[in-house]
């Protein structure tokens, strides 16, 4: 079981926004603003997304965003494209030099 | 661009042993913590190790201490990960990840722990 909860599908039509939750403990997500977002297109390499809850590294487009409240963490894509369709998976500091991930969603473009 | 190579992977027995390697390119690689993170087959990404740039701070999952050792060598561009007393439940794909933030990924290698 992964430490951190994440529903296992989501899906959305091309245009719409769709919300990806990340659910922990006060102990990892509600403890820290240390929670990071990954994109992995299965046989490729997983890409960053989302760091320190709302960061995007350079080249991700602002058509992904990401917030947190209390002990869950969201990833919220927007103007949902074919490509977006891919795995996503949340992370946060755990404390205690300690990292945590979570189980991963698959998101589908109808 | 940011390149990283992981290799080592393949069957081993479960008590065995396993040498990983990653070979880094595109970056200053003794400017960065380095980390390990598995996924077991069907499973979502567990943290194994981290590393810190010059090898001073030295992490590992509550679960695997004792058994995996991290390291790497500035010099030669590449982070390693010694793997002891393999168990089934060590079957995974190992990533190979640079940065804080787990910012740029391999694409991994597979390790299958199996008799």
């Amino acid at each position: 079981q992964s430490a951190l909860t994440q529903p296992p599908s989501a899906s959305g039509s091309p245009g719409q926004s769709v919300t990806i939750s990340c659910t922990g403990t006060s102990s990892d997500v509600g403890g820290y603003n240390y929670v990071s977002w990954y994109q992995h297109h299965p046989g490729k390499a997983p890409k960053l997304m989302i760091y320190e809850v709302t960061k995007r590294p350079s080249g991700v487009p602002d058509r992904f965003s990401g917030s947190k409240s209390d002990n869950t963490a969201s990833l919220t894509v927007s103007g949902l494209q074919a490509e977006d369709e891919a795995d996503y998976y949340c992370s946060s500091y755990g404390g205690s030099n300690n990292w945590v991930f979570g189980g991963g969603t698959k998101l589908t473009v109808l | 661009e940011v390149q990283l190579v992981e290799s080592g992977g393949g069957l081993v027995k479960p008590g065995g042993s396993l040498r990983l390697s990653c070979a880094a390119s595109g970056f200053t690689f003794s400017s960065y913590v380095m980390n390990w993170v598995r996924q077991a087959p069907g499973k979502g990404l567990e943290w194994v190790s981290s590393i810190s740039d010059n090898s001073s701070y030295i992490y590992y999952a509550e679960s695997l201490k004792g058994r995996f050792t991290i390291s790497r060598d500035n010099a030669k561009n590449s982070l390693y990960l010694q793997m002891n007393s393999l168990r089934a439940e060590d079957t995974a794909i190992y990533y190979c990840i640079q940065g804080s933030w787990f910012d740029y990924w391999g694409q991994g290698t597979l390790v299958t722990v199996s008799s």
